[in-house]
């Protein structure tokens, strides 16, 4: 059984340019939850996603935006690319009608130039 | 100031030292979390817990609702414990609300 399997594992990019990231959810989970977490920091919630629909959001700037699938999987998608924005990008996810903890995947390393 | 909060940020010990870390917390939540991170990035949930204490293997987690706070012990620590830990709180939805994280290394 797989678990949270995020792609890909690292990413260069340069400022202003523009990055997706994926994310596939645990099987038998249905929400995903996206972090950022900058270096020496603890994870910062970014937003998440029930049943196709962004379910609540963290203090992001609306260049961080965010897509789920039919299928549970989801996308994270950052726009006009800052310095700033290099981080580990964390995807987790939890089965929205049981009361357990999120189980996360190993994160994308993005690292803007 | 943040709405977790740990202490110590760094810890060293030598192997088979009694480990003791804290968190406390300014918000109102339904769980307290506590997770591991080792340098690769990947993050592994070891308690969620909303009263009580709970116990797994050498690992101990408490929490005091009443004064915010809660503590994850480790008994008999090992170089394979070095890693970040990491106090969260969760609310009515699954939101996690991160502590900065405790280096913890242990030596031989």
């Amino acid at each position: 059984d797989a678990g949270v399997t995020q792609s890909p594992t690292h990413l260069i990019k340069t400022r202003g340019q523009q990055v997706t990231l994926r994310c596939s959810p645990k099987s038998g989970h249905d929400t995903v939850s996206w972090y950022q977490q900058a270096l020496g920091q603890g994870p910062q919630f970014i937003f998440q996603y029930y049943e196709e629909e962004e379910r609540q959001r963290g203090n992001f700037p609306d260049r961080f935006s965010g897509h789920q699938f039919p299928n549970y999987s989801s996308e994270l998608n950052v726009n006009a690319l800052l310095l700033g924005d290099s981080a580990l990008y964390l995807c987790a996810s939890s089965n929205t009608r049981v009361v357990s903890p999120q189980h996360f995947g190993d994160g994308t390393r993005l690292s803007i130039l | 100031k943040n709405e977790v909060e740990q202490s110590p940020q760094n810890l060293t010990a030598q192997e088979g030292e009694f480990i003791t870390i804290n968190c406390s917390y300014s918000v109102g939540i339904s769980a307290l979390h506590w997770l591991q991170q080792h340098p690769g990035g990947g993050i592994v949930s070891l308690f969620m817990l909303s009263s009580g204490k709970k116990k797994h293997g050498r690992l101990i987690a408490t929490i005091n609702i009443q004064e915010k706070h809660s503590s994850l012990h480790i008994t008999a620590s090992h170089p394979r414990d070095s890693a970040v830990y990491i106090c969260a709180v969760s609310g009515n939805t699954d939101k996690l609300i991160f502590g900065t994280g405790t280096r913890l290394q242990v030596f031989p």
